[in-house]
């Protein structure tokens, strides 16, 4: 079974600093399937990253993926206020079924 | 393209939910989507439940958590999914949301759950 692990669980920061967001798997997958999330109270989540490192259309360049094997990182350069939010790693987990992680609150 | 999602608030225990999600600007048979339901909870985080898709016939996939439980219906007149899920508990409360899961045409590319519903806050309760 695909864990989905990432870090920190909490993220503090400052308009205008970067946020680096780790998804680790626990076994060795594709970036193919490699996508993250952004979620605000009270919202849909938000596609932001397919195939660990493409931008979803509309998404600001501050936004950028990268990563392989099991290790992935979301980048998110230059932090605006709206930029806060959890953030959530997914990925396909076979059977077919498709598990995330369970998130990273990025918080003032 | 946009979802809108459908359904009571309040379900009793051992009784069944059940959700629709209306799709507009694409369509339910699509061979480049797959329907998903998606639910949130605070102690479950982001699970997926299932999808439905269409190629070459509809396929339907469920998760482990709710397999046995869980029915995905897609209905090509209305153009809409519906979620079923069984025999509740207070477990099951959580927000759900449909969601298209986009690929290329022969599915050899994924580009996430590029869509979502609004959500639907659903409790669990007596």
């Amino acid at each position: 079974e695909l864990v989905l692990t990432q870090s920190p669980g909490t993220l503090s920061l400052s308009p205008g600093e970067t946020a680096t967001l780790s998804c680790r798997a626990s076994d060795s997958v594709s970036e193919r399937y490699l996508t993250w999330y952004q979620h605000k109270p009270g919202q849909a989540p938000r596609l932001l990253i397919y195939g660990a490192s493409s931008r979803a259309p509309g998404i600001p360049d501050r936004f950028s993926g990268s990563g392989s094997g099991t290790d992935f990182t979301l980048t998110i350069s230059r932090l605006e206020p709206e930029d806060f939010a959890v953030y959530y790693c997914q990925h396909y987990a076979g059977s077919p079924t498709w598990t995330f992680g369970p998130g990273t609150k990025v918080e003032i | 393209v946009k979802l809108l999602q459908s359904g009571p608030g309040l379900v009793r225990p051992s009784q069944t939910l059940s959700l629709t999600c209306d799709i507009s600007g694409d369509g339910v048979a699509s061979i480049t989507a797959a329907w998903n339901w998606i639910r949130q909870s605070p102690s479950r985080g982001l699970e997926w439940l299932g999808r439905t898709s269409y190629r070459s016939g509809w396929q339907n996939d469920y998760g482990v958590s709710v397999k046995g439980r869980i029915t995905i219906t897609p209905d090509s007149s209305k153009n809409q999914i519906s979620l079923q899920l069984n025999s509740v508990t207070p477990e099951d409360t959580a927000v759900y949301y449909c969601a298209r899961g986009s690929y290329s045409g022969n599915w050899a590319y994924y580009y996430g759950f590029d869509v979502w519903g609004q959500g639907t806050t659903v409790t669990v309760s007596s």
